[in-house]
């Protein structure tokens, strides 16, 4: 079965470095999304892709944070000067096209602390 | 703004009882998603059960179905025959349209209890 793949699993980086969390979506999809769940806490929507541009964006992702589509694969979210706050799972989704495609697939996420 | 509300943080059923996990959510849209994504402590979000609005037949998935109320905005979930597999956290979630972000409840941690 097609999945969303995200690495690395776990990053730990120190406060004030960039950091890139990676992620393949499935193969055939055309939106592309990053949550973000701090412990314990609701999952926050960041950002959505589609046609290599951002269609949404929320009010968490300011210019520290950027989207990537590189290479027609990965879809990458960039943590420009990480802060403490910035600490929480990251999960990517992706989605396919049309009414019957409204699944969103979820990555297994990336646990990022910042010390 | 759309708002998914989950008035219960935790739940607990015993194993193969029935229970049932409450929704509610606030839009001005006619037309949109429901789901319930479920999180194991392995932390994949994996989903459950969707809902179009536009059906008015409740969407059921082998032991879990919903009990979808348009004009109440209310969207339960009604987990049949309880399994110890069935321990995790349990999302709802409303979207717009297709592509359009998912607006996540806070949870209900459920715990089957053998």
């Amino acid at each position: 079965e097609p999945e969303v793949t995200q690495t690395p699993s776990h990053q730990v980086t120190q406060m004030g470095q960039e950091v890139i969390l990676r992620c393949v979506p499935i193969s055939n999809h055309l939106y592309f999304y990053w949550y973000r769940q701090i412990l314990g806490q609701k999952v926050e929507f960041l950002v959505s892709f589609y046609n290599n541009e951002i269609s949404e964006k929320s009010e968490i992702f300011d210019d520290q944070f950027s989207v990537e589509r590189p290479d027609g694969s990965n879809f990458t979210l960039k943590i420009r000067s990480t802060k403490l706050e910035d600490s929480a799972m990251y999960f990517c989704a992706s989605m396919g096209q049309g009414a019957r495609n409204t699944e969103a697939f979820f990555g297994q996420g990336t646990r990022l602390t910042v010390v | 703004a759309q708002t998914v509300t989950q008035s219960q943080p935790e739940m607990s059923v015993q194993e193969a009882e029935t229970v049932t996990l409450s929704c509610t959510y606030d839009t001005s849209e006619n037309n949109y998603y429901l789901f319930w994504y479920k999180q194991p402590p392995s932390r994949q979000m994996i989903l459950v059960i969707r809902q179009e609005a536009y059906k008015q037949q409740n969407a059921t998935e082998n032991r879990f179905s919903v009990n979808f109320q348009k004009a109440a905005k209310s969207f339960s979930l009604k987990i049949s025959d309880s399994q110890l597999g069935d321990t995790a956290m349990y999302f709802c979630a409303f979207m717009k349209g297709v592509g359009n972000q998912f607006y996540f409840g806070t949870g209900t941690s459920l715990t089957v209890i053998p």
